[in-house]
This record gives structure tokens, sequence and C-alpha cells, in this order.
């Protein structure tokens, strides 16, 4: 079980806007550990698509924001396009564990 | 263009050792703390060890502390993974991952990651 809770998927139609939420705890995201976000599509790397909380690195489009508040956090994409379809995972640092945690993922499906 | 390229995967027995190798090219090796995130087949992304730019207190998953060597060849531009006294919940493919941050290690990401490579812990 991950130390963070991210929904197994969400879906939506082309154009639409989906949210991703994190949800974790006092010993990461509610300490005040930075959130970041990645997307990973079939059989490729992850790749960097938030850092910061809401920072998009340069090339990410800005259709894709993040954001985080208390012990969560939520990744929101505007103007869903096919290529989308993937899995995000978001990952923070853990007090308790003394490292770096993931969320399962959650799978994005375009409609 | 940053660039890490992945090797040294295979099948091993439980038990066995392997070494990957991750070479890095594209930016100032240096500069950057390195990392290995690996990927259960299936399954979900998970931390494994990190190191800093000089090659100074590696940190490591408590899931692999005390098997695994983290390790970095400056010069070489090389980061290494040693794994011992492997198990089969160690299959996975890994992954080096440069470390995205300044200030504390507890605020980085993963900005650039290898293509990974598959590691099979079967008897």
């Amino acid at each position: 079980q991950s130390v963070l809770t991210q929904p197994p998927s969400v879906s939506g139609a082309p154009g639409q806007r989906v949210t991703i939420s994190c949800t974790g705890s006092s010993s990461n995201i509610g300490a005040g550990y930075d959130v970041h976000w990645y997307q990973q599509h079939p059989g490729a790397a992850p790749k960097l698509l938030i850092y910061g909380n809401s920072n998009r690195p340069s090339g990410v489009p800005d259709r894709f924001s993040g954001s985080k508040s208390g012990t969560s956090a939520s990744l929101a994409i505007t103007g869903l396009q096919a290529e989308d379809e993937a899995d995000y995972y978001c990952q923070s640092y853990d007090s308790s564990l003394n490292g770096y945690v993931f969320g399962a993922g959650t799978k994005v499906t375009v409609l | 263009e940053v660039q890490l390229l992945d090797s040294g995967g295979g099948l091993v027995q439980p038990g066995g050792s392997l070494r990957l190798s991750c070479a890095a090219s594209g930016f100032t090796f240096t500069n950057n703390a390195m990392s290995w995130v690996r990927q259960a087949p299936g399954k979900g992304l998970e931390w494994v060890s990190g190191i800093f730019g000089g090659g100074d207190s590696p940190w490591y998953a408590d899931s692999v502390k005390g098997r695994f060597t983290v390790s970095r060849d400056n010069s070489k531009k090389m980061v290494y993974l040693q794994m011992n006294s492997l198990r089969v919940e160690d299959t996975a493919v890994y992954y080096c991952a440069r470390f995205r941050g300044s200030g504390s290690y507890k605020a980085y990401s993963f900005d650039s990651w290898g293509q990974g490579t598959l590691v099979t812990v079967s008897s």
C-alpha cells in the first residue's frame, strides 16, 4: 500500500478537464515537503511533469497544472488530448521513512 | 541534451549479485545528485537510492539498505548500483534518474530518466 493515495483511474472526453488527487499525511505532504508529478506512457520511462507543487519544466504544456493544500495535492489537465492517455504518479518526501515516496499511480483514459 | 543510458540488467538467481551501470551525458555531471528508481512489473515506482554529486553520503530505501550499494565515478560520468543478496521481490525495471533541486535534498524531484534495465530474480 502506497504512502501517497491516488485514485486508480480517471477518464474524460477530449477537451475536458480532469483532476488527479494525491493524499498524504503529516509525515510527507502535510509536513510541507514539495509534491512532484510524473507522466508515464506504456513501455516508456517516466517524465517529470510538475515540480515543486506547481512548476512546469520547459516543454511541458500549460494544460498541466499542479496545486497543494494541507496534506493533499492535485494535478489538473485541461483541454484533454489523446496523447495525455498515460499513468500519472505523484511523489514527495517522507520524514518517517527517510526517503522519497510515490503514489500508486492513476491511469488517465481519454474517451 | 541530457542523456542517461542504463545497462547491466539480466536474470539472476535468488541470493545472487548484479551491478547496474548508468552512463550520463549532456550536463555537468558533478552538479547533480543521482538516483535509482525501480518499477516492478505492472506496479508503481519505488525510489531505491541516491548519491550526491561528490559521491558522499549515499542514502537508501529501507527495502534495500545493507544489500545495495550506489557509487559514482565522476571522471567517467557513470553511476553504479551494486545489488547483492537479491530477492525475488527485487525483480523490476531499474531506472537511473537525475535529481533536480537545490537546497534541501528532501525537495528533490527526478527530472531526467534512463530507459531502464530489467532485473529478473528467479530460480
